[in-house]
């Protein structure tokens, strides 16, 4: 497919395990975004990439959040020691081009839930 | 601080009910305005960018417009398919940072019914 697709769809965790999820934007897409959604809330930003550098991670909610793009492709969000108020969708988007202006494509998200 | 307030928070219309859903924002520096559609279980889809105040844009049975405060998502004659959560967010700062992230409303949940 053409679009945004993430891995897993769906995880659960026992509070203080660590967790790996992965996004692959779309083909060519220099600029990738994480975002975070908490249940009947908006996306919140977490972290940017432009290609393989990560640019702003002013989102990230602590040091336990940590984001990769090493080869400026696929990436991956890891949360270290989940705790149960990191229960949430957490959405990658992508867009053609770098900077303001240009619309981002979001993948359908991986629902974390920590227990 | 940068924010975007959107309201109502939930709406339900009839089918063919024509309606406006409300997207207050405080910015410096607007770069971009935003609406996507979200529906259950998925990610956000993307309808329209505004840029500029006076601007307009449709798509089928809907038609943004942008102010200096405000954008609007007007619904004419709405289908049940066009129930969905809408999300406004803004593209925002100066032109030096110039990360393109995001900063979204809550969104307004609609509910057309047949």
């Amino acid at each position: 497919g053409a679009g945004v697709s993430q891995s897993p769809r769906y995880k659960v965790a026992k509070r203080g395990q660590d967790v790996a999820l992965r996004c692959d934007p779309i083909s060519g897409h220099v600029s990738l975004f994480w975002y975070q959604q908490a249940l009947g809330q908006g996306p919140e930003f977490l972290t940017y990439f432009q290609n393989e550098a990560q640019l702003d991670k002013s989102g990230l909610p602590s040091d336990r959040f940590f984001a990769e793009r090493p080869e400026g492709s696929v990436s991956t969000l890891k949360i270290q020691r989940t705790q149960q108020e990191d229960s949430a969708v957490y959405l990658c988007a992508s867009s053609s081009a770098a900077g303001n202006y240009n619309e981002q494509f979001f993948g359908p998200g991986t629902r974390l839930t920590v227990l | 601080e940068d924010q975007v307030t959107q309201s109502p928070e939930a709406l339900r219309l009839q089918e063919g009910e024509s309606s406006s859903l409300n997207c207050s924002y405080t910015v410096s520096g607007l770069r971009g305005l935003f609406w996507y559609r979200q529906d259950p279980g998925k990610g956000p889809e993307f309808l329209f960018t505004l840029y500029s105040a006076g601007e307009e844009k449709e798509k089928e049975r809907l038609k943004a417009t942008l102010t200096k405060k405000e954008s609007f998502l007007h619904i004419t004659a709405p289908k049940p398919e066009d129930s969905a959560t809408y999300l406004c967010a803004v593209q925002a700062g100066r032109r030096s940072s110039n990360t393109g992230k995001l900063i979204f409303g809550q969104g307004t949940t609609l509910q057309v019914k047949p």
